[in-house]
């Protein structure tokens, strides 16, 4: 199985803060690899899909990058509706597809 | 628009088999795409169960898939999830999703989740 580590698991930041989330896989994954956002309650939500292409409809502040082994997840401007748990999932090896273990945002 | 809704027992025995279904609207299954099944344990990340296409060709989690049946009813526009053998670590909820591989290979609808807990 392909391992997705995310980091950090938790961050704290204040509303206009750029923030930053990295998910890394055990082998290189090519641009396989997309993120989700999870609000509290909901289920989760596509953002970036191959890595750092931008779900229509998703704002602008949100973005992706990264190919192989690391991978990058940034929010421009955090607003106090981007509380949630954002989660990383790879593609490259259908079986299984795996998911990282999702970082919680927060507002200061 | 596209709407999955999940249902089933919430409460499952030890050792009994989980059974969840998914209704699909918005949608015809058999269109084409995947459709998987995708669960949380509380407090932990997602993990994937599996996914079935509309031939009813399946693809499982090598982790569940001996005690899992993902089956597929194209005329009522529903799948289906049976986990046999089902233990404390199986409480989660359980999440319903569409698998698009139009860009990326992406769970692009989701249902709202049920959750599931095993207990005597």
């Amino acid at each position: 199985d392909i391992q997705m580590t995310q980091s950090p698991s938790s961050l704290s930041a204040s509303v206009g803060d750029t923030i930053t989330i990295t998910c890394q896989a055990s082998q290189d994954i090519g641009n396989y690899l997309n993120w989700y956002q999870q609000k509290p309650g909901q289920a989760p939500k596509l953002l970036i899909y191959d890595a750092s292409n931008l779900k229509t409809g998703v704002p602008s502040r949100f973005s992706g990058s990264g190919s192989g082994t690391d991978f990058t997840f940034t929010i421009s401007s955090l607003q106090p509706e981007d509380v949630a748990t954002y989660s990383c999932q790879q593609y490259s090896s259908l079986l299984p597809i795996t998911f990282g273990g999702g970082t919680k945002v927060e507002i200061k | 628009q596209v709407q999955l809704q999940e249902s089933g027992p919430g409460l499952v025995k030890p050792s009994e088999t989980l059974s969840l279904t998914c209704n699909v609207s918005g949608y015809y299954i058999s269109s084409g795409y995947y459709w998987g099944w995708i669960r949380q344990p509380p407090g932990k990340g997602l993990e994937w169960i599996g996914n079935v296409f509309r031939s009813g060709s399946t693809t499982y989690n090598p982790s569940l898939e001996s005690r899992l049946t993902i089956s597929v009813d194209t005329s009522k526009n529903q799948f289906s999830l049976r986990l046999r053998s089902a233990t404390a670590t199986d409480t989660a909820i359980y999440y319903c999703a569409r698998l698009q591989y139009s860009y990326g290979y992406a769970f692009d609808f989701w249902g709202q989740g049920t959750p599931v807990i095993v207990s005597s």
